[in-house]
C-alpha cells in the first residue's frame, strides 16, 4: 500500500495564504482522486475538497485544492486566514479498495 | 438532513469485544456504504474497513484482518463494527462515515461522519 505525507504542521497569520502539501509515495496521485478534511479539536473531521479540487456546498471559496503530477502530490490551500481555519487537516485518497489519510498537518493561525 | 448518530463511549478490558453501533438516518441507507475510521488519543486517522450497506460485502484494512467484522441491519438502518481481542493501542474514537457508491467500485468522499465513540481499553 502506498503512504500519503503531510507536513507535521504549519502556521501563518490572519489574512495570509497557507498551502498544506500532500505527497503520495508510490502510484499516481492523478489516478485516484483526494480529499480534504478538516478536524476542530474534540469533533468529528467535516469534508473542504474532494475530488481533488471540488468544494462542498457551505464551503468558503478561500479553499482549494489542486494537484501536481510532477510531485506526485496534493495540495489544500486556504487564503485570506482566519483564526476560524485554525484546525488539523487530512488528505485522503485511496487504491481500491484501501482508502488512506495522511498523517495529518496541524494548522495554527496567530 | 442526513445523519449519523453513533452509540456511546465503552470501557473494555484487554481481550475483550466492542460492538460500536451507527445509526443513519435522512436518507435511503441501501444506496450507500460505510466506513469506520479510528482515532487513536493526539493521532490520526486511520480507516479500518468499508461496508456496503446494499449487499453486506465488506473490505477490510490488512491491520485488522481477522479482528474486526462490520455488518449492517437493514431494517434499523444501522451499522456495526465489532472489533474482538482489544489491546491497550485499540483505545481510541471510532468514527463512522458514508460513502457514496454502495457497491464500492467508486470511492468517494466521506460524509457525513458520525459524531464518535470512544473506546478505552483498560485493565
Amino acid at each position: 500500500n502506498f503512504m500519503l505525507t503531510q507536513p507535521h504542521s504549519v502556521s501563518e497569520s490572519p489574512g495570509k495564504t497557507v498551502t498544506i502539501s500532500c505527497t503520495r509515495s508510490s502510484g499516481n496521485i492523478a489516478s485516484n482522486y483526494v480529499q480534504w478534511y478538516q478536524q476542530r479539536p474534540g469533533s468529528a473531521p467535516t469534508t473542504v475538497i474532494y475530488d481533488d479540487n471540488q468544494r462542498p456546498s457551505g464551503v468558503p471559496d478561500r479553499f482549494s485544492g489542486s494537484i501536481d503530477s510532477s510531485s506526485n502530490s496534493a495540495s489544500l490551500t486556504i487564503s485570506g486566514l482566519m483564526t476560524e481555519d485554525e484546525a488539523d487537516y487530512y488528505c485522503q485518497s485511496y487504491d481500491n479498495p484501501i482508502r488512506v489519510f495522511g498523517g495529518g498537518t496541524k494548522l495554527t493561525v496567530l | 438532513q442526513v445523519r449519523l448518530v453513533q452509540s456511546g463511549a465503552e470501557v473494555k478490558k484487554p481481550g475483550a469485544s466492542v460492538k460500536v453501533s451507527c445509526k443513519a438516518s435522512g436518507y435511503r441507507f441501501i444506496s450507500y456504504g460505510i466506513s469506520w475510521v479510528r482515532q487513536a488519543p493526539g493521532q490520526g486517522l486511520e480507516w479500518m474497513g468499508w461496508i456496503s450497506a446494499y449487499n453486506g460485502h465488506t473490505n477490510y484494512a490488512q491491520k485488522f484482518q481477522g479482528r474486526v467484522t462490520m455488518t449492517t441491519d437493514t431494517s434499523t438502518s444501522t451499522a456495526y463494527m465489532e472489533l474482538r481481542s482489544l489491546r491497550s493501542d485499540d483505545t481510541a474514537v471510532y468514527y463512522c462515515a458514508r460513502e457514496r457508491d454502495p457497491f464500492g467500485v467508486v470511492i468517494d468522499w466521506f460524509d457525513p461522519w458520525g459524531q464518535g465513540t470512544l473506546v478505552t481499553v483498560s485493565s
